[in-house]
């Protein structure tokens, strides 16, 4: 029962660097979504993928994009890294409405 | 832009005690407001969600409740134990847009 599975885990990056976080899930989803989590300000929606082949921009997207690869994947990459962009980064996925969004463990994403 | 609040930030209380966590929040078009919990350095785990038309959910010694004329839910936890010892968000979905509380951050002494 994986769910939704992130990876890595953990990663550091330096000041301009790029990696990709990837997201896959079983659940046969439609909608897939990238979040942050910053302390004291909860969890924001970085950018959202209502079905394979669309995203969409949330609250936070500058300095981020996003491929929906197929219907199981979703990929959120920095370009440049920023220290700013230090955080926890959660990937959610979500069925019909009115279903509930599952989330993955996390990536700890810290940027020096 | 819909805010999320939820009240108090963290709560200690005994083991076995029963306990109320608030969520409030600024818009009442919703289609659901769904409960999770998130333990240190994990993702969020669904507990319940209540739709735009129920009132209530419950699930084992867990029951959530929506008002969304006030704007508010609450989450009951009877008799509480360690394990319960968790951050407890709430999440309103708007149909696009999810909006999360900054959570209350629950401790259960043994």
């Amino acid at each position: 029962n994986a769910g939704v599975t992130q990876t890595p885990k953990f990663q550091v990056l330096k000041t301009g660097q790029s990696m990709t976080l990837q997201c896959a899930q079983d659940m046969n989803h439609n909608s897939m979504y990238w979040y942050r989590q910053d302390p004291g300000m909860g969890l924001r929606l970085i950018y959202y993928s209502a079905s394979e082949g669309t995203t969409d921009k949330g609250e936070v997207p500058n300095g981020y994009n996003v491929s929906r690869l197929n219907k199981r994947e979703f990929s959120l990459r920095l370009e440049s890294a920023a220290p700013s962009q230090t955080s926890v980064y959660f990937c959610a996925s979500k069925g019909h409405s009115n279903q509930p969004q599952h989330f993955g463990d996390g990536t700890r994403l810290s940027i020096l | 832009k819909q805010e999320v609040t939820q009240i108090p930030a963290a709560l200690s209380v005994p083991e076995g005690e029963n306990l109320v966590l608030n969520c409030s929040f600024t818009d009442s078009a919703i289609y659901n407001l769904q409960w999770f919990r998130q333990d240190p350095g994990k993702g969020l785990t669904s507990l319940l969600l209540i739709q735009s038309s129920q009132r209530e959910q419950t699930s084992g010694r867990l029951n959530a409740s929506l008002d969304k004329s006030s704007g508010r839910s609450t989450l009951y936890i009877a008799a509480s134990q360690p394990g319960d010892s968790a951050t407890y968000l709430c999440v309103l979905d708007t149909g696009n847009q999810f909006y999360f509380g900054t959570g209350t951050s629950l401790t259960v002494i043994p």
